[in-house]
């Protein structure tokens, strides 16, 4: 079965850096195109990063620009964000998708992640 | 990178028909065959429910489908149910791994 599990969210304090990673399992992972998707609370889904099945390519929205840093670990089946300078409205529900662009894709079922002094 | 435009709410009773528009640019709808619409609970995942705009996934009841003219993608649900009741977004690839949602629109069944 094609399984994506986050985790890592946490409540931290704005400026303070964090790192989601996301586990996954029952295909190549090598193979596909992951992303992270955002949802703040009261707020819309937002993309936020992609990467390349290589890791070599990777896209970000304008907001977290310079402050996250998506990855991967092909050798582990693990995708990371690295989130840096969080703000508060980083707020959200974190997930990670797999080949979004096509039918195929799979969600994780999220991890929160909550930026507040 | 500004989120394609949905209507805030839309509502109807049981057994009627519901259409949720997603407008966006020549950069993202306007220019792309994959348009997908999910079904959204806060705290799960994001179901699809149409993708490559007018397809269906197997499980989708047949009564949601997808369309596209110009600048403007749409979700209709036809015979809304109770179970319909929801978040729906839109989403539409907009190159180089880059994706764009919509604003999201609150479906109430009355």
């Amino acid at each position: 079965e094609v399984q994506l599990e986050e985790s890592g969210g946490d409540l931290v304090q704005p400026g303070e850096s964090l790192r989601l990673s996301c586990e996954a399992s029952g295909f190549t992972f090598s193979s596909y195109v992951m992303t992270w998707v955002r949802r703040p609370p009261g707020k819309g889904l937002e993309w936020v990063s992609s990467i390349g099945g290589a890791g070599g390519t990777s896209y970000y929205t304008d907001s977290v620009k310079g402050r996250f840093t998506i990855s991967r670990d092909n050798s582990r089946n693990t995708l990371y964000l690295q989130m840096n300078s969080l703000r508060v409205e980083d707020t959200a529900v974190y997930y990670c998708a797999k080949d979004l662009r096509f039918l195929s894709q799979v969600w994780g079922q999220g991890t929160p992640v909550t930026v507040s002094s | 990178q500004s989120a394609l435009t949905q209507p805030r709410s839309v509502s109807g009773s049981p057994g009627q028909s519901v259409t949720i528009s997603c407008t966006g640019t020549s950069s993202d709808v306007g220019g792309s065959n994959y348009v997908s619409w999910y079904q959204h609970h806060p705290g799960k995942a994001p179901k699809l429910m149409i993708y490559d705009v007018i397809k269906r996934p197997s499980g989708v009841p047949d009564r949601f489908s997808g369309s596209k003219s110009g600048y403007t993608a749409s979700l209709i649900i036809s015979g809304l149910q109770s179970e319909d009741e929801a978040d729906y977004y839109c989403c539409s690839y907009a190159g180089n791994y880059r994706y764009v949602f919509g604003s999201g629109t609150k479906v109430t069944v009355l």
